[in-house]
Order: C-alpha cells, then sequence, then structure tokens
C-alpha cells in the first residue's frame, strides 16, 4: 500500500485548460514536496510546503498544504503543452532518513 | 556547478551477472540517497547514505544489493547476481544536509536492463 496516493494517475487535457491534482495520505507529513519528471530525466524539485494551510504560488502553479498536513494540491492554470510531465509529491519520514513518493500523475497537454 | 551525475546512463546485463551503479553527488553535499522506479511510477526508496556511513537501507533488499559512499569518490550501488525483476530506473539524489529546507537533488538515473 502506498503512503502517499495521487490522483488522477492520468490526466490528458487542451492547452489553455486548469486542472487540479491531489496528493493524500492517512499519515501527518512535516513537509510535503511536489516534482515534476520528464521522460528520460530525474525528478524535479517544484516547491515544498510546509505549514498547515499553506498555499505557494510558482508562476502559473499554486500549491496547497492541507490544514491537517495529510494532503497537498497542485493547480495549474490555463495549462501549456510545456506542462506536461509527470507530477509526484513526496514526504519525508520524521528524521528525513527516507521520503515516500506518490504514484505520480501523468499530464498530457495537447496543443 | 554540475549537478548530480550518474552513470552509465543505461546499462545491460545478463542474468547471474553484476550490476554497479555511480553517483556522484552535487559539490559540497554529503548526504545521498538511492531510489528505483518502475515505468510509470513513483520512486521507491531504497538506501539513505552519508559520507563512509550507511544510516537507513530499510528499503534495500538484504540479499544481492549493497550500497557504500567512500570518504573519495562516488556513491556506489551494487546489485549481484542480477534477476529480470532488477530491471528498473536507479535514481540518486544528493542533500548537503537532513531536513524540510533542504532539498533533493536528483540525477537524470540509470537504466538497467537484465536480459
Amino acid at each position: 500500500t502506498q503512503l502517499l496516493e495521487q490522483s488522477p494517475q492520468f490526466l490528458s487535457i487542451q492547452e489553455g485548460e486548469n486542472l487540479t491534482v491531489y496528493c493524500n495520505s492517512s499519515s501527518v507529513f512535516s513537509s510535503l514536496q511536489w516534482y515534476r519528471q520528464e521522460p528520460g530525466e530525474g525528478p524535479v524539485l517544484l516547491v515544498t510546503v510546509v505549514t498547515g494551510g499553506e498555499v505557494k504560488k510558482l508562476k502559473r502553479l499554486t500549491f496547497q498544504f492541507g490544514d491537517a498536513r495529510k494532503d497537498s494540491s497542485l493547480h495549474i492554470t490555463a495549462a501549456q503543452p510545456g506542462d506536461t510531465g509527470l507530477y509526484l509529491c513526496a514526504g519525508p519520514q520524521y528524521n528525513f532518513n527516507k521520503f515516500y513518493f506518490g504514484s505520480g500523475t501523468k499530464l498530457n497537454v495537447k496543443p | 556547478n554540475a549537478g548530480v551525475m550518474q552513470n552509465p546512463r543505461h546499462l545491460v546485463r545478463r542474468r547471474g551477472q553484476e550490476a554497479r551503479l555511480r553517483c556522484s553527488p552535487m559539490k559540497g553535499h554529503s548526504h545521498v540517497y538511492w531510489y528505483r522506479q518502475l515505468p510509470e511510477e513513483g520512486l521507491k526508496f531504497m538506501v539513505y547514505l552519508q559520507k563512509e556511513n550507511i544510516i537507513d537501507e530499510s528499503g534495500m533488499p538484504k540479499e544481492r544489493f549493497s550500497a557504500e559512499f567512500p570518504k573519495e569518490g562516488p556513491s556506489i550501488l551494487r546489485i549481484q547476481q542480477v534477476v529480470r525483476g532488477d530491471s528498473a530506473a536507479y535514481f540518486c539524489a544528493s542533500s548537503p544536509n537532513r531536513g524540510y529546507n533542504q532539498p533533493q537533488h536528483f540525477g537524470d538515473g540509470t537504466r538497467l536492463s537484465i536480459l
């Protein structure tokens, strides 16, 4: 069983549409990270959210950390083909000896 | 400022052979994490090392797999007597320290194929 569940698993949309992807857990995390991974490459960190209820914006991307620090969402406004990729959330074990990753949301933005 | 370097990028081995995967962390980083990824899936933690020490190897199979991070040189993930099920992408990440404000920087992985 996955400690972090991501939904949807796959998402295919047209350029210009908005979308939200989710990362949920039954466990509390001290922080959560969001990564984007493109084929043949390693994940690249987008953001770390630390405080419950926190909202962070990165251009057209808005990240939110749930009040109880068990879930997070990523909202993309006016998606572009360059947003295509695998979006992963990850959370640390309490002592940061390991990180748990969700299984990802594969996003395809069609021009 | 070079990023995390992994080599080889692709490695083909026959069943029963040994695979050695190398990871050179970013300059100044003394913490290395190894992960395994199957197609269309997330990353699964394998092992966490600091220079010359294994801190947490709870995600790594006890048989056939070993990891090291010597004082000098890259971190090595070694798989002995490989089997078909070892086929996957293996990623390493480095960070300067532990903590939420110490982001992991990933290499581009080694894709291991077992014939």
